[in-house]
């Protein structure tokens, strides 16, 4: 089983619409998980952290379930701009690495 | 701010060559790490380490070489370049490898062995 399972897409959306990924992480060990976003050719960016059960950034929400490992990123109110790949990553408590999902790919249509 | 700078940003090898991918940043992080992308692979975690003296290998480590004599480099080596090894390749670094701190990454190098 994949360390990290995320739906590859891609998710077309209308500006403004409201969008979910979902993301499964098979490491219970997982303490802290983050949502980066990776433009075309681009270098990964951190989005979001979530610690605790979620957390809320503007028009992101990112909401953790660990009895059932998984983790979503809600946007809201969808931009041109928001076009990318949306990258989940969980990290186990005190470990070094970064486990990287394949990547769900956003595209938002004028 | 230059954060983590690597060089070069592209590169075309013939299989069988040696090179090194150049990884440099100026934010005095412990932790350093090099990551290749493959399509549908997602990041690949390749050789990573946490203060300079220090590395270990990652997920896929074989036909790398690395080392971290000082805070600031991390360069990443290939000893025999091979076709498999075709890749966009990402250097990372965050503050310490245990906090819960962001990941920085370089712009990568765009890798292709011919």
């Amino acid at each position: 089983r994949k360390e990290v399972e995320q739906d590859p897409g891609p998710f077309n959306v209308p500006e403004g619409a409201t969008v979910a990924f979902n993301c499964t992480y098979s490491n219970s060990a997982s303490q802290s998980f983050f949502w980066y976003r990776q433009d075309c050719r681009k270098e990964p960016k951190l989005l979001m952290s979530v610690y605790s059960s979620g957390n809320e950034d503007g028009r992101f929400t990112a909401q953790l379930n660990r009895a059932s490992q998984y983790i979503s990123l809600l946007i809201r109110d969808s931009k041109l701009s928001d076009s990318a790949t949306y990258l989940c990553v969980p990290r186990e408590g005190g470990a070094n690495n970064l486990f990287f999902g394949t990547g769900t790919r956003l595209t938002v249509i004028p | 701010n230059a954060g983590v700078t690597q060089t070069p940003k592209f590169q075309v090898l013939k299989t069988g060559q040696s090179m090194t991918l150049q990884c440099a940043q100026d934010m005095n992080h412990e932790y350093m790490s090099w990551y290749r992308q493959d399509p549908g692979m997602g990041l690949r975690l390749i050789h990573y380490s946490v203060g300079a003296g220090i590395t270990d290998q990652g997920e896929v480590p074989n036909g790398y070489n690395v080392s971290r004599s000082t805070t600031e480099d991390f360069p990443l080596r290939l000893l025999l370049a091979a076709p498999s090894q075709t890749s966009v390749y990402f250097c990372a670094s965050s503050k310490t490898p245990t906090e819960n701190t962001e990941a920085f990454f370089g712009q990568g190098t765009r890798l292709t062995v011919v």
